[in-house]
């Protein structure tokens, strides 16, 4: 079964800091792999996925994230934090390839603060 | 429409109650999920609709919550008689394709928060 684990509930960073959010995940088939964003009183929102071929994906909002089978890793990194990247954000795995629904498997979330 | 529509945004209700939480998905979205939040974790599956058939029922915590879909377009969850862990936020998403397609983005509405007292 596939699983996700976000490492630290809050990160807190200076305004222009790089931003480094930790995923890694489980899955016993080639991964799907998802970064959502949570703004207050909003829905999530897909900020990249991996699926295949090229293993740096690029997202909205200058975030990226590195997909690295040999480390089960999928972290999300952004250059210089703004203010405005205060959120919410999840990682998640596809169970597609196993049970194959397209359901998420989310990670408990890590929590952005982005000191002026 | 436009994108995904829960309602209500807010309920609070007095434990042994009923509640029935709406979706409304993006027109021709073929697939339509159910998840649970609660404070502070990451949104759990509960169920999930490929147009109006229900392939799985895994991640309901009880038979008290039920889910229907019946034209494949509109969804609703119901939860009989509440009870105060049932307090979390609902959030409904829906996918392009089907379930079995390509790795389609989910998209979420806003959520329902459901209050237990």
């Amino acid at each position: 079964a596939q699983s996700v684990t976000q490492l630290g509930s809050h990160v807190s960073v200076s305004e222009g800091a790089l931003v480094l959010l930790r995923c890694n995940y489980s899955s016993s088939v080639p991964p799907y792999l998802f970064w959502y964003v949570q703004y207050p009183n909003q829905g999530l929102q897909l900020l990249l996925k991996y699926t295949t071929g090229a293993t740096l994906v690029k997202g909205i909002n200058g975030f990226e994230a590195e997909f690295k089978k040999s480390e089960t890793s999928f972290h999300l990194t952004k250059p210089s934090a703004h203010m405005s990247d205060a959120a919410e954000y999840f990682c998640a795995v596809s169970d597609k390839g196993s049970s194959n629904t397209g359901k998420l498997i989310f990670g408990q979330g890590t929590t952005l603060q982005v000191k002026p | 429409g436009a994108g995904v529509s829960q309602s209500p945004r807010y309920k609070v209700t007095k434990r042994g109650q009923d509640v029935t939480l709406r979706c409304d998905p993006i027109s021709s979205h073929a697939t339509l999920y159910w998840y649970q939040q609660a404070l502070g974790q990451g949104p759990e599956f509960l169920t999930y609709f490929n147009y109006e058939a229900q392939p799985d029922k895994s991640g309901l915590p009880s038979d008290r919550f039920s889910a229907e879909r019946p034209e494949g377009s509109i969804s609703t969850l119901t939860i009989q008689r509440t009870e105060q862990r049932d307090s979390a936020m609902y959030r409904c998403a829906s996918s392009l394709d089907p379930a079995g397609g390509s790795a389609g983005e989910l998209f979420f509405g806003e959520g329902s928060r459901l209050t237990v007292l």
